[in-house]
């Protein structure tokens, strides 16, 4: 079946730009997670849906980014005025439920210049 | 703060080698433990997992780990790598306090020589 998809794959934006990034989860997944990989890092933890509550914001960086998935399915990732610091690939993964294995999507890879 | 150490960043290993990637977490807590696996140009996909039970857990694609619960280690081995394992590996925790984060180390690159 279908894996987890993620939109756009690459993304260039110039320091101060918003860009929103799209997570298409696996069709009846109830939790879907935000995560955000730096260049030589291992994934780090941004936030948690369950359906479509955002039970969890801690570990989105500042209050530029911002998250949402309104109808329980597609999540949206919104960076506002981006630094060269956001610079990443950010991942999205779901699962069945949260205690469930997290299947991961490809990835966005954002460059900030 | 809870964290996982790998500590090989990158391995160069011939074909038929012997794989062992270290993995450390600190964490006192009961621990969910994981080892991803990133193919190049694909996505994460998990490897194994480890909740309870047998402390030497199987994957897929004849890759073991062995938790040690003494030394807050889960070590990935392989008794004989291929080509096709070139990737890069992923150790992390779900700490049983969150039962859903994730908390992964910084990865490992493997290259397998042919």
């Amino acid at each position: 079946g279908a894996g987890v998809s993620q939109s756009p794959r690459y993304k260039v934006a110039k320091r101060g730009q918003d860009v929103a990034l799209r997570c298409d989860p696996i069709s009846g997944h109830v939790s879907l997670f935000w995560y955000q990989q730096a260049l030589g890092q291992g994934p780090e933890f941004l936030t948690y849906f369950q359906n479509e509550a955002q039970l969890d914001k801690s570990g989105l960086p500042s209050d530029r980014f911002f998250a949402e998935r309104p109808e329980g399915s597609v999540s949206t990732l919104k960076i506002q005025r981006t630094q060269q610091e956001d610079s990443a690939v950010y991942l999205c993964a779901s699962s069945l439920d949260r205690e469930y294995e997290q299947y991961f999507g490809p990835g966005t890879r954002l460059t900030v210049t | 703060a809870q964290s996982v150490s790998q500590h090989n960043h990158h391995v160069i290993l011939s074909e038929a080698a012997s794989l062992e990637l270290g993995c450390n977490y600190s964490y006192g807590g009961t621990v969910n433990l994981f080892w991803y696996v990133q193919y190049p140009g694909q996505h994460l996909q998990l490897l194994l997992k480890y909740f309870s039970g047998d402390p030497l857990v199987k994957g897929i694609k004849g890759f073991e780990a062995e938790f040690i619960k003494s030394k807050f280690s889960f070590n990935l081995r392989k008794p004989s790598v291929q080509w096709s394992d070139t990737a890069e590996y992923f150790c992390a925790v779900i700490p049983m306090d969150s039962s859903y984060k994730l908390i992964f180390g910084s990865g490992t690159r493997l290259l397998v020589r042919p």
